[in-house]
């Protein structure tokens, strides 16, 4: 297991369509994040899940962003009814609990979405 | 309300200069962490150090060095000997509420990031 994986790496999708993203952490590692990053700018939080507990929600994810971790492994990031200000690469990091301290946050390399 | 700023935009250097990229932080905690991470054009952040607020000394590593100032809410970045494999854009992050989640993993605050641009 060589890091976070995220498919797909691109997604160009129309308006008003719904998209669903993948991330599959580090196996041993117990809490998985997802952010959002704009051109330009720093990543932002989204939300994040330890094992399947979905424990803190961001404000910028509104009713048309739903996140899943059903078995504590891989995770789902779907936005239903896309809009073009959605248009963003969207990151995934894992950390294990008792080994963050050392290794950080490892990131994957993102889905980049496009809505036309 | 956590706020990471990096003042620099861009950054621009010819190969072998030292390149200092500074960051302020502002949080309301006594406990939180500071990171540095790299972010290549191929979009993937690299981790480069983690440092908790209750640890000052500055660290080394190779050619690149961080200079954590809590009196001023600095934790700055100092690249030695520029390389242009040094180009990317770097980030300075905070994280917070350590007494919640039982070790300031609830999640980063990044800032604008740094573009750094080393020219040979």
């Amino acid at each position: 297991d060589t890091g976070v994986s995220q498919n797909p790496r691109h997604k160009i999708t129309k308006r008003g369509q719904n998209v669903t993203f993948r991330c599959d952490p580090i196996s041993e590692h117990n809490r998985l994040y997802w952010y959002r990053q704009t051109l330009g700018q720093g990543p932002e939080f989204l939300t994040y899940f330890q094992n399947e507990a979905q424990l803190e929600k961001s404000r910028l994810l509104s009713d048309r962003f739903s996140a899943e971790r059903p078995k504590g492994s891989f995770s789902t990031l779907e936005i239903q009814r896309t809009e073009q200000g959605d248009s963003a690469m969207y990151l995934c990091a894992s950390i294990h609990l008792t080994l963050w301290i050392n290794y950080g946050y490892t990131f994957g390399s993102g889905t980049r979405l496009t809505v036309v | 309300a956590q706020k990471v700023t990096q003042a620099q935009t861009e950054i621009s250097v010819v190969e072998k200069e030292d390149v200092t990229l500074d960051c302020v932080y502002e949080t309301r905690d006594t406990t939180y962490y500071l990171f540095w991470y790299k972010q290549p054009p191929s979009g993937e952040l690299v981790f480069l150090i983690r440092r908790n607020s209750f640890d000052e000394q500055n660290e080394i590593s190779g050619r690149y060095s961080w200079n954590f100032q809590k009196s001023t809410s600095s934790f700055n970045f100092t690249i030695t000997a520029s390389q242009v494999v040094d180009s990317a854009v770097y980030f300075c992050a905070l994280s917070e509420s350590w007494a919640r989640s039982g070790g300031g993993a609830d999640g980063l605050t990044f800032g604008k990031g740094t573009h750094l641009i080393i020219q040979p």
